[in-house]
């Protein structure tokens, strides 16, 4: 089944930029979303944005001016780029995939995460 | 922007016990509307999608309903490995922007 694993830099400095990877094994990345969750030590979730595999994204609006999300298809990945990090960027980074279906019943869209990396935790510190 | 409320924000129950989640949105989100299951240490877990729809392999005792603004997550007999942080989350549709509730803590009593 598929799997997702998050690989990145544990400790980010801050003003400078956090760079993660999500790879996606046991499928391909092609034909579904992909996106970026994070969660502060302590809080809830929060959505940072997603792609799909040909590359159009859509990001949290709180985000959105230090958020990059691309994809590389010929690896199976796709990554997070957040500029300008403070130390309220702390948090574990999830990515996840948006699975998106079609109700044809009502006409419409549906979206959920149904598959979620572990997880990895970043922190920003001097 | 669409906001998301949960109450409670935490409930001790005991097992066996009956446990309801109400999740309210600012405005009318149709039944976009998820459910998941986050306990401590893990990366949440998809339970409930489009509102009532049971996600492959949850067990029959979670469910959903609800639609418009006002939404509700029941376990209809807590079992120890519910501990757990409920998160509804809703999505914009097309293309879809997406927000968390701020989570329900459960415990057992």
């Amino acid at each position: 089944q598929v799997q997702l694993q998050e690989s990145g830099p544990g400790l980010v400095k801050p003003s400078e930029t956090l760079s993660l990877t999500c790879t996606v094994s046991g499928g391909s990345i092609s034909s579904y979303y992909w996106s970026w969750i994070r969660q502060p030590p302590g809080k809830g979730l929060e959505w940072i944005g997603y792609i799909y595999y040909s590359g159009s994204t859509n990001y949290n609006p709180s985000l959105k001016s230090r958020v990059t999300i691309s994809v590389d298809t010929s690896k199976n990945q796709f990554s997070l780029k957040l500029s300008s990090v403070t130390a309220a960027d702390t948090a574990v980074y999830y990515c996840a995939r948006l699975y998106s279906g079609y109700d044809s019943l009502n006409y419409y869209y549906y979206y959920y995460m149904d598959v979620w990396g572990k997880g990895t935790t970043v922190t920003v510190s001097s | 922007d669409i906001q998301m409320t949960q109450s409670p924000s935490s409930l001790s129950a005991s097992v066996g016990d009956r446990v309801t989640i109400t999740c309210q949105a600012s405005q009318d989100i149709s039944n976009y509307l998820n459910w998941y299951q986050q306990k401590p240490g893990k990366a949440p877990k998809l339970l409930i999608y489009d509102a009532s729809n049971l996600e492959t392999g949850v067990p029959s005792r979670f469910s959903g309903s609800g639609s418009g603004t006002d939404f509700t997550f029941t376990i209809s007999s807590l079992q120890p490995e519910d501990i757990a942080t409920y998160y509804c989350q809703q999505y914009d549709n097309l293309p879809p922007l997406i927000t968390f509730g701020p989570g329900t803590k459960v415990d057992i009593k």
